[in-house]
């Protein structure tokens, strides 16, 4: 079964510093996706891409994030200048659009600042 | 704004019938899904409801009214390995972006 890849599995990062989260989707999806989850809280959207653009984003995606398609397989998550809040796990999902399949979630990174 | 309320915690025998309800209240509706997730997983996909009415896929079945802003989720023949967090999202606006609600932790005990 096609899955979501994603790169770390864990990530480590002093606060200030910044981070790329890497994600593979699934070849033939079209819509991209980042979501958070804090522990013990529930999953927020952050930002979804579409045609190689931003289709929409939440208020927690600010001007410290931003997403990337570098290629025709990565997307990415960068987020500048960490803070402690943002510790969390991050989800990346991929959908062909067709939502009564609904998204297919990638395994996650689990990000710590200290 | 967008509101999806479900129970915090539900427990339930093995080999049972639990039923995981949950209201939303949200501008824009696409659909409402269900999700399964286990501590320090990924969520993945249950089920997808649009219309009003019953969805049945094996063991679980979800039902929508649209009217009501209700869902549930009914997993039969509960197994130990069900034991989980239950999420309901609503999938809303251009880009389907999913708006989840807490969770329901369901623990399965024999």
């Amino acid at each position: 079964e096609p899955e979501v890849t994603q790169t770390p599995s864990h990530q480590v990062t002093q606060m200030g510093q910044e981070v790329i989260l890497r994600c593979v989707p699934i070849s033939n999806h079209l819509y991209f996706y980042w979501y958070r989850q804090i522990l013990g809280q529930k999953v927020e959207f952050l930002v979804s891409f579409y045609n190689n653009e931003i289709s929409e984003k939440s208020e927690i995606f600010d001007d410290q994030f931003s997403v990337e398609r570098p290629d025709g397989s990565n997307f990415t998550l960068k987020i500048r200048s960490t803070k402690l809040e943002d510790s969390a796990m991050y989800f990346c999902a991929s959908s062909a659009g067709d939502s009564h399949y609904g998204y297919t979630f990638g395994s996650g990174t689990r990000l710590t600042v200290v | 704004g967008q509101n999806i309320d479900q129970p915090t915690e539900m427990t339930a025998t093995e080999g049972a019938i639990v039923q995981i309800n949950c209201t939303y209240q949200t501008s824009g509706f696409n659909g409402l899904f269900w999700y399964q997730q286990h501590a320090g997983e990924a969520p993945t996909f249950l089920s997808y409801n649009v219309l009003d009415g019953l969805e049945e896929k094996g063991r679980f079945s979800s039902f929508l009214s649209r009217s009501k802003g209700y869902s549930y989720l009914l997993l039969k023949e509960l197994q130990m390995k069900d034991s989980a967090s239950y999420l309901c999202a609503v999938s809303r606006g251009g880009g389907n972006k999913l708006t989840f609600g807490t969770g329901t932790q369901l623990k399965v005990e024999l």
